[in-house]
């Protein structure tokens, strides 16, 4: 097991681009989040999936925003027309329901230019 | 609106003494609470966490002390190593037990330990 991956680790866009993003869980787990970090601050809640259902959404995760986790296994998180204000560390973690904490992934650094 | 806070920015502590890390919270519901370590480049890791049933949970060099009047909790390192250096996040769950979901997270402090 080689805990949670997370593809690409940088990427930098024009604005106005459209970006996705994938992560691959640690395989038994069945609970899949998405995570955003700006400088100084905490990771902020994004969305959420049980196997192949988004049961959470925030209200950061705007109509731009859009992530996918078609077969209960990998996800993917896209973002269209990117703005410079999405420029972040979009942060991939997963877990067992009842398990200890999430494993997350080293995320992917995003710069919109 | 900030549900968790860590005011401290920064925290500076000699080798062998020491480290406690405060975080506080509003949020009346939370009724579980971790500590996640974060170096750089890396993804935060999971280090302690504590129910709302218990006021202490202690983990080797690692104890969590919650004080649920005050709606704060501390994390406790002794003793300290150059290796603890990193930024240590609070982060608060709502869901119940470990079942939980979504994590609310504070700013973070970035603990430095001088040899």
């Amino acid at each position: 097991d080689t805990g949670v991956s997370q593809d690409p680790r940088h990427k930098i866009t024009k604005r106005g681009q459209n970006v996705t993003f994938r992560c691959d869980p640690i395989s038994e787990h069945n609970r899949l989040y998405w995570y955003r970090q700006t400088l100084g601050q905490g990771p902020e809640f994004l969305t959420y999936f049980q196997n192949e259902a988004q049961l959470e959404k925030s209200r950061l995760l705007s109509d731009r925003f859009s992530a996918e986790r078609p077969k209960g296994s990998f996800s993917t998180l896209e973002i269209q027309r990117t703005e410079q204000g999405d420029s972040a560390m979009y942060l991939c973690a997963s877990s067992l329901v009842g398990g200890h904490g999430y494993t997350f992934g080293s995320g992917t650094r995003l710069t919109v230019v | 609106d900030q549900q968790v806070k860590q005011n401290s920015p920064s925290l500076s502590v000699q080798e062998g003494r020491i480290s406690i890390l405060n975080c506080d919270y509003t949020n009346s519901m939370f009724d579980y609470f971790l500590w996640y370590k974060k170096y750089p480049a890396e993804g935060p890791t999971f280090l302690i966490s504590i129910s709302s049933i218990k006021d202490k949970n202690e983990d080797g060099r690692f104890t969590v002390f919650l004080n649920k009047s005050a709606k704060h909790l501390s994390l406790h390192i002794v003793p300290s190593q150059p290796g603890d250096s990193a930024v240590y996040f609070c982060a608060a769950s709502a869901e119940g037990g470990t079942s939980y979901g979504k994590l609310t997270f504070g700013q973070g402090t970035i603990l430095t330990v001088h040899p």
